[in-house]
């Protein structure tokens, strides 16, 4: 099982649709959640840094953590053509005194207007 | 803001070529890392640093090599390139005093380079 589980979509919405945006993973060791948003041709931006379980909000944005059952998701409410990008997901883990990031592999979405 | 720069947008080289990556960034961060991505792969560490002159390997450091003589340049090399090495390369720094951090990593625009 791989340690942390993206579809990779595409997914393709129309203007103004909630979207929902969700990974997995399999190690409980994980402690920070991270959402990046990555253009075309572009490095990845992040959006999206979480601790706990719980629901984080920055405008349209909602990142929702949920430890018990190892699920993260992004919600986009409203969504613009400006939010075509793919998302990664991201999780931390401390690992023998050093730190461990693993990136989902991403979800591609295209808001079509 | 966190600025990381990659000095190439698109490099393309020919295959035994050494080749050499370089990544500057300006927020004073002590780690800094090395990423390939790939479609279908996503994205796999190749190479950290967590201080001047220090490094360690990643998840896939085979074939290549890094080289940070200054805090704020980390430099990734490909002795001698391969085809298997075209690749969408980034570079991403966070602060910390040590090898933990609870920031999350900011990433350059990436090189998109090309082995012929």
């Amino acid at each position: 099982q791989k340690e942390v589980e993206q579809d990779p979509g595409p997914l393709s919405v129309p203007e103004g649709a909630i979207v929902s945006l969700n990974c997995t993973y399999s190690n409980s060791a994980f402690q920070y959640f991270m959402w990046y948003r990555q253009y075309s041709r572009k490095g990845p931006e992040l959006l999206m840094y979480t601790y706990s379980s719980g629901n984080k909000e920055d405008g349209r944005f909602t990142a929702q953590v949920d430890k018990s059952s190892k699920y993260i998701s992004l919600f986009i409410r409203d969504s613009q053509p400006s939010d075509s990008a793919t998302y990664l997901c991201a999780m931390k883990r401390t690992q023998g005194g050093s730190e461990k990031l693993v990136f989902g592999k991403g979800t591609k979405l295209t808001v079509n207007p | 803001d966190v600025k990381v720069t990659q000095s190439s947008r698109y490099l393309v080289k020919r295959t035994g070529e050494k080749v050499f990556l370089e990544c500057v960034q300006d927020m004073d961060h002590e780690n800094m890392f090395w990423y390939r991505q790939d479609p279908g792969l996503g994205l796999r560490l190749i190479y950290f640093s967590y201080d001047v002159k220090m490094k360690e390997k990643g998840d896939i450091p085979e074939g290549y090599s890094v080289s940070r003589e200054k805090k704020e340049r980390f430099s990734l090399i490909l002795e001698s390139a391969s085809t298997n090495q075209t690749s969408m390369y980034l570079c991403a720094s966070t602060p910390a005093p040590g090898q933990t951090s609870n920031q999350p990593q900011h990433f350059g625009d990436g090189t998109r380079l090309s082995i012929l």
